[in-house]
């Protein structure tokens, strides 16, 4: 079945920038997504990408797509306190998502 | 607002209790899910529905129904709570151009 591994805890200093890595097996996935969850709170969609792309940027968000090796990174810029939260990566072929066990990213001050 | 609202945000049952949790959606959209998200676990599918009158059992479906008579709205019933039902209950709705989930903000249910 179709199977989406990330590490579990990332921990960085505000300022540096963050990567958070994700492997998938569908090779078929259409859309490959980033999601955040703070504290609380449920999953919020925080970009995605479409499976014929390479790379997406979004301000301080770069989506890097290797669909050779079946990897998704999301590096985060300028690392800040409010971006500690836990990152879940998830792909689709057809619907349901199948979602990563969730990163937790811890900004230190 | 436009969402996904999710009735009640907390709840205590004691073993052998039952009780529905609901999702409602006001998007319009055709699919809703539940899912459950236990530490160390991720997300893990219990049902979906990918229309009004249909459900489909997900990866951890046992010990829960669910029912889809309105297509803005996704029950979720416990028909007897055990402990090992003790989670946070995430429902989504699936949407716009790249598919992605909207999701409620979660029940925290717990079984005593």
């Amino acid at each position: 079945g179709e199977d989406v591994e990330q590490s579990l805890f990332l921990s960085v200093r505000e300022g540096d920038s963050s990567v958070i890595n994700c492997t998938y097996t569908d090779s078929s996935s259409t859309y490959l997504y980033w999601y955040k969850q703070e504290p609380g709170a449920g999953l919020q969609l925080l970009t995605y990408i479409f499976s014929n792309m390479d790379m997406k940027q979004d301000q301080r968000l770069t989506v890097l797509l290797n669909k050779k090796d079946k990897h998704l990174s999301l590096r985060i810029a300028d690392t800040q306190t409010g971006d500690s939260a836990i990152y879940f990566c998830a792909e689709s072929e057809n619907t349901p998502l199948v979602f990563g066990k969730g990163t937790r990213l811890s900004v230190i001050a | 607002n436009a969402g996904v609202t999710q009735t009640p945000k907390f709840r205590v049952l004691k073993t052998g209790q039952s009780m529905t949790l609901l999702c409602a959606q006001d998007m319009n959209h055709e699919y809703m899910y539940w899912y459950r998200q236990d530490p160390g676990m991720g997300l893990r599918l219990i049902h979906y529905s990918v229309g009004e009158g249909t459900t489909a059992k997900g990866e951890v479906p046992d010990g829960y129904n669910v029912s889809r008579l309105k297509k803005q709205n996704f029950l979720l019933g416990l028909e007897s709570a055990a402990p090992s039902q003790t989670s946070v209950y995430f429902c989504a709705s699936i949407g716009g151009e790249n598919y992605g989930y909207t999701f409620g903000s979660g029940t925290r249910l717990t079984v005593v």
